[in-house]
Order: structure tokens, then C-alpha cells, then sequence
């Protein structure tokens, strides 16, 4: 069955500094790829999505992931973190059901 | 537009009592999709809707059921309540049925005492 890893369940970042959350994915056949945002007591937003269009696909805020086939990975980026982006993120698969990572809670250091 | 809509956003029962949950989906999305977030399980896939039959399931018991009406709104039931049924439940809608992507509603947090 095809997973997605989440590797890091805790990272925390300095304000300004590069934000990298990084995923990996099980699947012969690459799957459609999703990063997703939690704030707490709500519900998950959108940030991003891969279809097999484009390998690096922007997303909202910022952010952006990269999909390598070579290293079925599709890690999650962001330049520059700011103290709004502190939150629980999780990366997702799809090919006929979601499958979601365990979420990487980013912390976010003024 | 108007996005997922859950009701209620709290709730509090006691064990052996049954539940009900809501979930309206966005205008026009004819999939929809239930998930258990606990702190120690994380996410897990309970059921998928489309056009009201049940497409998936997860690995949950009888216990938890669902359906999906005519208008593509949705409810969760979960009978006989466990301690351990205390968790937010989530629920997503889709335009396509591939589900390229989840829109979420911001859940029901359901607390079993």
C-alpha cells in the first residue's frame, strides 16, 4: 500500500530563516501529492498539491515543494518563515484514497 | 463561496450514547470524506462519499457508519461511545472524482466522558 514518511515530527526554525519539512512517499507508481496546513482547532487548509504537471509547484504563502521522482520525496519549502507559518503540516497521497503523513509541527523562533 | 461547513463544532456525551455529525460540502462537490484526528493515531481515513454511495472505508468498527444524501451533505453516526471515540472529526469535500483535492471543514471536536 502506498504511505507517505514525514521525517521530523518537531522542527523549529528561526524567524527569517529557511523552512524545509521534508516527505517521502512509497509508491512504484508516483501518486498525487499534497502538503497540508493545520492551525489549532481548525481544520486543514490546502497549501499545494502535485498532479504531474510541473515538478515545482508553488503553493500559498509562500510556500513551494519540489517532487523528485529519484528520490520519491516531495519536501516542503519556504525561503523565509515568519511567526504566522508556526503550525502542524502534513503531506499527503492520493491514488484512490488519502493517505496522510503523521504532520511535522513547525515552531517558529522570534 | 461558502466552504465545508461541520455541526456541531463541540460536543460532549457519555459513553454508550450515540452521535451524529454533520457536514455540508461545498457548493457542487459531490465527494465527501470523514477523518478521526487523535493525538496518538494522527489522521485516519473512517469513509469516502460520492454521489451517495459509499466509495471507501477505513479500518474502523460497525460502530462508526455514515451516508450521504441527495444534496451531497453528510452525516457521521457513531453508536455506543467509547472513551476513546473523543477526537476531532473532519470533513472534506471534493469537486472531482479523483479527489485531487480535500477542502476541509474545521471539524467537530467531540469529547466522551
Amino acid at each position: 500500500a502506498q504511505s507517505v514518511t514525514q521525517l521530523g515530527s518537531h522542527v523549529s526554525v528561526s524567524e527569517g530563516a529557511l523552512v524545509l519539512l521534508r516527505c517521502n512517499y512509497s509508491s512504484s507508481v508516483p501518486p498525487y501529492l499534497f502538503w497540508y496546513v493545520q492551525y489549532p482547532n481548525q481544520g486543514l487548509q490546502l497549501l499545494l498539491k502535485y498532479t504531474s504537471a510541473a515538478t515545482l509547484v508553488k503553493g500559498i504563502n509562500g510556500f513551494e515543494a519540489e517532487f523528485k521522482k529519484s528520490e520519491t520525496s516531495f519536501h516542503l519549502t519556504k525561503p523565509s518563515a515568519h511567526m504566522s507559518d508556526a503550525a502542524e503540516y502534513f503531506c499527503a497521497s492520493n491514488r484512490n484514497q488519502f493517505y496522510f503523513g503523521t504532520g511535522t509541527s513547525l515552531t517558529v523562533i522570534p | 463561496k461558502a466552504g465545508v461547513t461541520q455541526t456541531p463544532r463541540y460536543l460532549i456525551k457519555t459513553r454508550g450514547q450515540q452521535v451524529t455529525l454533520s457536514c455540508s460540502p461545498i457548493s457542487g462537490h459531490r465527494s465527501v470524506s470523514w477523518y478521526q484526528q487523535t493525538p496518538g493515531q494522527g489522521l485516519q481515513f473512517l469513509f469516502e462519499y460520492f454521489s451517495e454511495t459509499q466509495r471507501n472505508k477505513g479500518n474502523f468498527p460497525g460502530r462508526f457508519s455514515g451516508r450521504q444524501f441527495s444534496n451531497s451533505r453528510s452525516e457521521m453516526n457513531v453508536s455506543t461511545l467509547e472513551l476513546g471515540d473523543s477526537a476531532l472529526y473532519l470533513c472534506a469535500s471534493s469537486s472531482d472524482r479523483n479527489n485531487y483535492g480535500y477542502t476541509f471543514g474545521s471539524g467537530t471536536r467531540l469529547t466522551v466522558v
